[in-house]
């Protein structure tokens, strides 16, 4: 089992939709759960980070977490061709990093269609 | 401006080649780390350091070497290149964290692509 697992995509959706994107991780000892935008050809950037059970919401974005389960999702409204990227789950796993990896996923390619 | 660099930014070698991918930044961070990215595998940890002359594996570090004697340089070394470490490889840092624990946005460089023939 992968630590990290994502759909690979392309998730697509289209202009002004809600886009889905979701994550399931192994270790449940995990803290912290991080969302990472990749346009092709640039390197990741952080769009959003979440630490507690529960939705976290910034703009247009909204991380939901749930340890019980072990995934994580990320959802974009009113989605724009400009999110059309590469969107990476990266979780802290504590049992097998001691804190101190962080392990990605593979992740899903969003296509935002006019 | 608040950055990462990676140098070079394209490097194509040959087998047994010995070369180094430099990595500085400027923020103070103390926790730097190298990722390599391939097609349908993502982001992969090669090493991390958590502070000057502190380093340790990550999930793919046969074949590399790292060290951390400043704590803004990070370079990675591969002794000797093989095709398989064809890759597009990411340095990335970030603050430490509370007691450890990885709390900070992990901010990356442009990425290095390398090609070993």
């Amino acid at each position: 089992q992968k630590e990290v697992e994502q759909n690979s995509g392309p998730l697509s959706v289209p202009e002004g939709a809600i886009a889905s994107l979701n994550c399931t991780y192994s270790d449940r000892g995990s803290q912290s759960f991080f969302w990472y935008r990749q346009y092709s050809g640039k390197s990741p950037e952080l769009i959003m980070f979440i630490y507690s059970n529960g939705d976290k919401e910034d703009g247009r974005f909204t991380a939901q977490l749930n340890k019980a389960s072990q995934y994580v999702s990320l959802l974009i409204r009113d989605s724009q061709p400009s999110d059309s990227a590469t969107y990476l789950c990266a979780v802290n796993p504590i049992l097998t990093g001691g804190g101190n990896k962080l392990t990605f996923g593979t992740g899903t390619q969003l296509k935002v269609e006019l | 401006e608040a950055q990462v660099t990676q140098n070079p930014r394209y490097l194509i070698t040959v087998t047994g080649k010995k070369l180094t991918v430099t990595c500085s930044q400027n923020m103070n961070h103390e926790y730097m780390s190298w990722y390599r990215q391939d097609p349908g595998l993502g982001l992969r940890q090669i090493y991390y350091s958590m502070n000057v002359e502190v380093t340790d594996k990550g999930d793919v570090p046969e074949g590399y070497k790292v060290s951390r004697k400043e704590k803004r340089n990070f370079p990675l070394i591969l002794e000797s290149p093989s095709p398989n470490q064809t890759s597009l490889y990411f340095c990335a840092s970030r603050l430490r964290g509370l007691a450890g624990v990885n709390t900070g946005e992990l901010f990356f460089g442009e990425g290095s692509r390398l090609t070993v023939l």
